[in-house]
């Protein structure tokens, strides 16, 4: 069974810091996506990656996708307030179009 | 464009009532995806379509839970009867394929069963 593991559960920073989130799975992915979820809103998409080793940047945000492509990490550098939220991984399981997502890590960033 | 719309945002229900839940897709998207979020499941995939057929409902709760793709812009979730325990957030997303796994979600529809 494909499985999404993220960690840490729940991140409370300062504005202005920096923090790295993880996804790891004892599975290879053909490719993960990271979404943000704001309170009361959908899931959306930030970046997609595909190739092991990858590096994708989105202003303040890297994310990599491990070399094994089992695994994936989110850095923010300085953190503001506009951050917070609930990141979550997600996978193709399978092939399929069927997306496995992690349980997410809940960003709150202090002003 | 506009995104995935998702009626009604917000629905406040009796037990034992029917609930409908409905979504419109992104035009062109061949993919309609069913989920439900709790705080203690997260995020879990009911159903999804292609090309309004149902491809992999083994999400699907119970045979309470049912939906439909009548075409490709309109698609419902219906619940009857309604339980407490069916209270969650439900989101519809939507996906081109083509090789892309990529969704986009509506902005949910918050359940209460009371």
């Amino acid at each position: 069974t494909q499985l999404l593991e993220q960690s840490p559960q729940f991140l409370s920073i300062q504005e202005g810091e920096n923090l790295t989130v993880y996804c790891n799975s004892s599975s290879v992915f053909s490719s993960l996506q990271w979404y943000r979820q704001e309170p009361g809103e959908g899931p959306v998409l930030l970046v997609t990656v595909v190739t092991g080793g990858e590096v994708k940047k989105l202003k303040r945000l890297t994310f990599q996708f491990g070399d094994a492509r089992k695994d994936s990490s989110l850095h923010i550098t300085a953190a503001q307030p506009g951050d917070t939220g609930l990141y979550l991984c997600a996978g193709p399981m399978d092939s399929s179009y069927k997306l496995i997502f992690g349980s997410g890590t809940r960003l709150l960033v202090r002003p | 464009d506009a995104g995935v719309i998702q009626s009604p945002r917000h629905e406040v229900t009796e037990m034992g009532q029917e609930v409908t839940l409905r979504c419109k897709p992104i035009s062109g998207h061949d993919y309609l995806f069913w989920y439900r979020q709790t705080m203690m499941r997260g995020l879990e995939l009911l159903i999804y379509f292609n090309n309004n057929v149902p491809i992999d409902d083994s999400g699907m709760p119970e045979d309470r839970f049912s939906a439909k793709m009548p075409n490709a812009s309109f698609s419902t979730l219906k619940i009857q009867p309604s339980e407490p325990r069916d209270s969650a957030v439900y989101f519809c997303a939507s996906s081109t394929g083509a090789g892309t796994y990529e969704q986009y979600f509506g902005p949910g529809t918050r359940l209460t069963v009371t």
